[in-house]
């Protein structure tokens, strides 16, 4: 499978406690997106890469959110010290970033986090 | 602020006949709009991208865009029960963000 790949694609936590998610682009995109999405909303935008470099994390819903990209290839996200309202599906996705054909974005599975 | 507008339905479509879902979006900059299809409990797949004023059509989907007016449709003929999803308009940021801002999705039920 050549498609974008979340671990894990579902974690129950307690709240308090940090989770990660990982995520491995299509092989040859350089840019990388997570998103988050909520019952009956659209996917949210939080943050992306472009390869290594971080772009834009002004949409990180708070300083507990961070992400990653160390060597421009897989991605994590950590929620530090988890509320209930973090529960959410969290989408990771990638692109070629062409602009000129619109930098087309694919996403992965999800990962699903129950905050309890 | 960047909005994306859909009715949430849902959308209820006799099987055969044609769907048609429709979006507007408040950012006269942005330049590439894309219909994602989401299955309850499953990701978002991409199933048109359209970027020029005019038609766009792949198999039973039909892409239409109107910038002047800023809205977006998506058609789909001969609807099939397997259509039944979420269709979800998303809007690129426009003047070099890359961010997709998307819409809260319309509920589309096709009756067999």
């Amino acid at each position: 499978d050549t498609g974008v790949s979340q671990d894990p694609r579902h974690k129950i936590t307690k709240r308090g406690q940090n989770v990660t998610f990982r995520c491995d682009p299509i092989s040859e995109h350089n840019r990388l997106y997570w998103y988050r999405q909520t019952l009956g909303q659209g996917p949210e935008f939080l943050t992306y890469f472009q390869n290594e470099a971080q772009l834009e994390k002004s949409r990180l819903l708070s300083d507990r959110f961070s992400a990653e990209r160390p060597k421009g290839s897989f991605s994590t996200l950590e929620i530090q010290r988890t509320e209930q309202g973090d529960s959410a599906m969290y989408l990771c996705a990638s692109s070629l970033g062409a602009r000129v054909s619109g930098n087309t974005i694919y996403f992965g599975e999800g990962s699903w986090l129950t905050v309890v | 602020q960047k909005e994306v507008e859909q009715n949430s339905g849902p959308l209820s479509v006799p099987e055969g006949a044609i769907a048609s879902l429709n979006c507007t979006y408040s950012d006269r900059g942005s330049q590439s709009f894309f219909w994602y299809r989401q299955y309850s409990g499953k990701s978002p797949e991409l199933i048109m991208s359209i970027y020029s004023n005019g038609d766009k059509e792949d198999g039973r989907f039909t892409a239409q865009l109107n910038k002047a007016s800023q809205y977006v449709s998506l058609l789909i003929r001969d609807s099939q029960p397997s259509d039944s999803a979420t269709y979800l308009c998303a809007v690129n940021e426009g003047r070099g963000a890359d961010g997709l801002t998307f819409g809260k999705g319309t509920h589309l039920i096709i009756q067999p």
